[in-house]
């Protein structure tokens, strides 16, 4: 069974309208961790945010928000205005300790902003 | 820069061929990791070291070593290459467990 899904495979959206990519996580550990990543099309993957269980406050940071609901495990990923620079594949990760901490991956959105 | 530097960026193998993945960290991270990126496939972790002389098995450790040199580096070794071993392989590293990775560039390994 999946421990992190992201049901969207792909998303496509016209510069500047927001778009919101879903996370959903399971985990039986009371303390655990979630992260996301970005890899755009050059290859590279950038670390865009840790959240641990305790902390379900939502956080922005620019144009990007991320809405922790642990009632329906999920760790959701919005970008306000989106810009073409946010087209990239973007993944979900799930960190616990029954697996020793190491990074349990969803498959990746890859969203693209059309100009 | 401060990171994980990976070499070499591009590789092309002939079945059978050996060869060595680099990695190096300057962050003075405990934990080092070597996955391999597949299209459709999403990251799948291949060994990691959870600190300097250990090293374990990951989800897909079949046709490769590693050796967790010192603190700063670990290798990734195929012995006898073959063609589903053509892949993206990224090396991280972290500081904690339960902190996020920092990711190498990548090597993009064509096995023909």
């Amino acid at each position: 069974a999946q421990k992190v899904t992201q049901a969207q495979t792909e998303i496509s959206v016209v510069e500047k309208e927001d778009v919101t990519l879903d996370c959903v996580y399971e985990t039986r550990d009371t303390t655990y961790y979630l992260f996301w990543y970005k890899q755009p099309p050059s290859g590279e993957l950038v670390f865009l945010i840790r959240r641990n269980s305790f902390d379900e406050q939502n956080e922005i940071s620019g144009r990007y928000s991320w809405n922790f609901q642990k009632s329906t495990s999920s760790f959701n990923f919005t970008i306000t205005a989106s810009q073409v620079v946010d087209s990239a594949v973007y993944f979900c990760a799930l960190s616990e300790a029954r697996s020793n901490y190491q990074l349990i991956w969803g498959a990746g959105t890859k969203l693209i902003i059309k100009p | 820069n401060a990171g994980v530097t990976q070499t070499p960026k591009f590789q092309v193998l002939k079945t059978g061929q050996s060869m060595t993945l680099q990695c190096a960290q300057d962050m003075n991270h405990n934990s080092m990791y070597w996955y391999r990126q597949d299209p459709g496939m999403g990251l799948r972790l291949i060994y990691y070291s959870a600190s300097e002389g250990t090293t374990d098995k990951g989800e897909v450790p079949n046709g490769y070593n590693v050796s967790r040199l010192n603190k700063r580096e670990f290798s990734l070794r195929l012995e006898s290459a073959a063609p589903s071993q053509t892949s993206v392989y990224f090396c991280a590293s972290s500081s904690d467990r339960s902190y996020g990775y920092t990711f190498g560039s990548g090597t993009r390994l064509t096995v023909v």
